[in-house]
């Protein structure tokens, strides 16, 4: 069965801290990871990733793939309290929908 | 240019009621997804509709039903509701058919708390 695992669940930490999102994933016909940032309502998008070892990279946000180990990790440098929120992981299978993982819960304590 | 949008933002039913959820895409996309959140959860895909029609579906019972109009906008319906039914119902918009990539976009959703 695909499943896409995310950790830590949740994390509190102060402004200025450095935070990393784990999410690790089995999937068939694996296309794409993409980040997702989710405030209360609508997630919006931050990365896709397709290809293993290249970081993407927006302001303070930074993300990168291995397919080989299949995880990515997404990196956030000077958190702030607009940092806040759920971050979400999905996998892109070839003509299918996403696969979400769970999320993890970031809070940044001023 | 506006974006997904949904309505109601909110609303309680009781279980065994029906309900109704609406979308209008974003200007452009003619592909409608419908995700369902429950607390603490990520989103988890129902069904996608295109040229009227229901292309891919979830893992979900057949309570769970929807139409696509000539305007791209759609509904998704819910019959015999249960209390886990309580979720965030978010509508995603796209183009020819496609429904996942960086070329989504998210509505901001629908609470529905069954009590």
């Amino acid at each position: 069965e695909d499943k896409v695992v995310q950790s830590p669940l949740s994390l509190v930490v102060h402004e200025g801290d450095t935070v990393t999102l784990n999410c690790s994933y089995e999937v068939t016909n694996f296309r794409s990871l993409l980040w997702y940032k989710q405030e209360k309502k609508a997630p919006t998008f931050l990365f896709m990733l397709t290809s293993s070892g290249i970081e993407k990279k927006s302001g303070r946000l930074s993300s990168i793939l291995d397919k080989k180990e299949l995880f990515s990790i997404l990196n956030i440098t000077a958190t702030q309290t607009g940092d806040s929120a759920v971050y979400l992981c999905a996998v892109e299978r070839a003509g299918t929908a996403l696969i979400f993982g769970k999320g993890t819960t970031l809070s940044v304590s001023s | 240019d506006a974006g997904v949008t949904q309505s109601p933002t909110h609303l309680i039913k009781t279980r065994g009621q029906q309900v109704t959820l609406r979308c209008s895409p974003k200007s452009g996309h003619d592909t409608v997804s419908w995700y369902q959140q429950a607390l603490g959860q990520g989103p988890q895909f129902i069904f996608q509709y295109y040229e009227e029609e229901e292309r891919q579906r979830g893992n979900f019972p057949d309570r769970f039903s929807g139409h696509q109009f000539p305007n791209y906008s759609s509904e998704l319906n819910v019959n015999a509701l249960l209390l886990g039914d309580s979720a965030l119902y978010l509508c995603a918009s796209s183009s020819r058919g496609t429904v996942s990539g960086n070329t989504i976009y998210f509505g901001e959703g629908s609470w529905l708390t069954v009590v």
